[in-house]
């Protein structure tokens, strides 16, 4: 079967850097995604990590490390508009995508 | 180009009522899939499809049917509803359905059964 772990909720200050975490479980890997959803929206696709290491873009990075089966997504100069809720996704199999359940980031001024 | 779109925005129904939800697509998308999100859930996948007359089950499959007629549409039909299948549905159309390739969500159908 699968798994993700993500805290449930974070509280960051503007301006400020916040790291949300996921850690997996699956049988057969091949890269960890995340998502942001403001509340009463749909999900919108922030960014993939097949390989170890870091992937910037803009603001937001995503890192991975398979051999920890763990990723996390890092959001710097936090604005109030960051506040949402935040998904990470692994695919485990052919056409098989599994979300987390989520991460509520409130930023606070 | 209008991306995923999806009808009604919102729906009441009565448990035992059937009624399918629709989903359009305009970026020639061969995958498509019906997710719902219930609250501290997470997104779960209902079915999929991976091109026209093809389709197969995810995660939660039950009370659910889908049919791939065209490229372009792919309906979810709740044959007997029960409350339980109370939540917002997501329908999702993207070059492949991987982790790799973005997903294109819709604004959701957000489903009461009393």
């Amino acid at each position: 079967g699968q798994s993700l772990e993500q805290p449930s909720e974070v509280t960051a200050v503007e301006g400020a850097i916040v790291q949300i975490n996921c850690t997996y479980q699956t049988s057969g890997f091949y890269g960890l995604s995340w998502y942001q959803q403001h509340d009463g929206g749909a999900p919108t696709f922030l960014s993939y990590n097949a390989l170890d290491g870091l992937e910037e873009t803009g603001r937001f990075s995503s890192f991975l490390s398979r051999s920890d089966s763990y990723g996390y997504l890092l959001l710097q100069e936090l604005q109030m508009k960051d506040s949402a809720s935040y998904f990470c996704a692994v695919e485990s199999g052919a056409n098989n995508l599994f979300f987390g359940t989520g991460t509520r980031l409130t930023v606070i001024p | 180009n209008a991306g995923v779109t999806q009808t009604p925005k919102f729906q009441v129904l009565k448990t035992g009522q059937s009624m399918t939800l629709q989903c359009a697509q305009d970026m020639n998308h061969e995958y498509m899939s019906w997710y719902r999100q219930d609250p501290g859930m997470g997104l779960r996948l209902i079915h999929y499809s991976v091109g026209a007359g093809i389709t197969d089950q995810g995660e939660v499959p039950n009370g659910y049917n889908v049919s791939r007629s065209t490229t372009e549409d792919f309906p979810l039909r709740l044959l007997s509803a029960a409350p339980s299948q109370t939540s917002v549905y997501f329908c999702a159309s993207s070059y492949e359905l991987a982790s790799r390739y973005e997903q294109y969500f819709g604004p959701g159908t957000r489903l009461t059964v009393t």
